[in-house]
């Protein structure tokens, strides 16, 4: 069974540009969930996607949008990037089961990414 | 809206000693509280989970948490440390908008 895998790893960008990120999902999971993690910190929700549709979202503004295709992999574009959006940014999957609650979240190793 | 607290952003101990990690939420609603753990350069790993019914979890790594209403805690403990257990340690509570919401976190470091 292959894990939730994410890439790239390492992306350097400057101030004004824009970023996507990649995230696989674990076999047999519907729902992909992206995060934040800034340096020292826990990680903050940014989105929540289920079966291709945004299904939560945290306090993020919309210049940071997701896709989900319908092999439940998944993307996450930042727009017009800010120094402040350097961070650790964590995909997770989960079996998106009835309400949700009980859901485990299997999470990637994450992309750095760094703005200059 | 829920959210937890984690007391201590560093802890220290021997290898061998009891390893307690403590996490307080704020919830309306009966609280789903998780433990996740994260080495270095890696994504987070789920120890355990409490949803309903036993209030002592039981997770991976020899690692449980105890559920306690009246205190509103869930604080995480392992009766002897590791070396390998040294790691960031968070704790999460789901939140309406199928979101989990972490606390600061707390390294934990183990000493020889």
């Amino acid at each position: 069974e292959t894990g939730v895998t994410q890439s790239p790893t390492h992306l350097i960008k400057t101030r004004g540009q824009q970023v996507t990120l990649r995230c696989s999902s674990q076999s047999g999971h519907n729902t992909v969930s992206w995060y934040q993690q800034a340096l020292g910190q826990g990680p903050q929700f940014i989105f929540q996607y289920y079966r291709e549709e945004e299904n939560g979202r945290g306090n993020f503004p919309p210049r940071f949008s997701g896709l989900q295709f319908p092999n439940y992999s998944s993307e996450l574009n930042v727009n017009a990037l800010e120094l402040d959006d350097s961070a650790l940014y964590l995909c997770a999957s989960s079996l998106g089961l009835a309400g949700g609650r009980t859901d485990t979240q299997y999470f990637g190793p994450g992309t750095r990414l760094t703005v200059l | 809206a829920q959210s937890v607290t984690q007391l201590g952003s560093h802890v220290s101990v021997s290898e061998g000693a009891l390893v307690l990690l403590r996490c307080n939420y704020s919830s309306s609603v009966p609280p789903y509280l998780f433990w996740y753990v994260q080495y270095p350069n890696q994504g987070l790993q789920l120890l355990l989970k409490y949803t309903t019914g036993a209030t002592l979890v039981k997770g991976i790594n020899g690692f449980e948490a105890e559920f306690k209403k009246s205190e509103t805690s869930f604080h995480l403990t392992k009766p002897s440390a590791h070396m390998s257990d040294a790691a960031e340690y968070f704790c999460a509570v789901y939140n309406a908008g199928n979101m989990l919401t972490f606390g600061g976190g707390t390294r934990l470091m183990v000493k020889p």
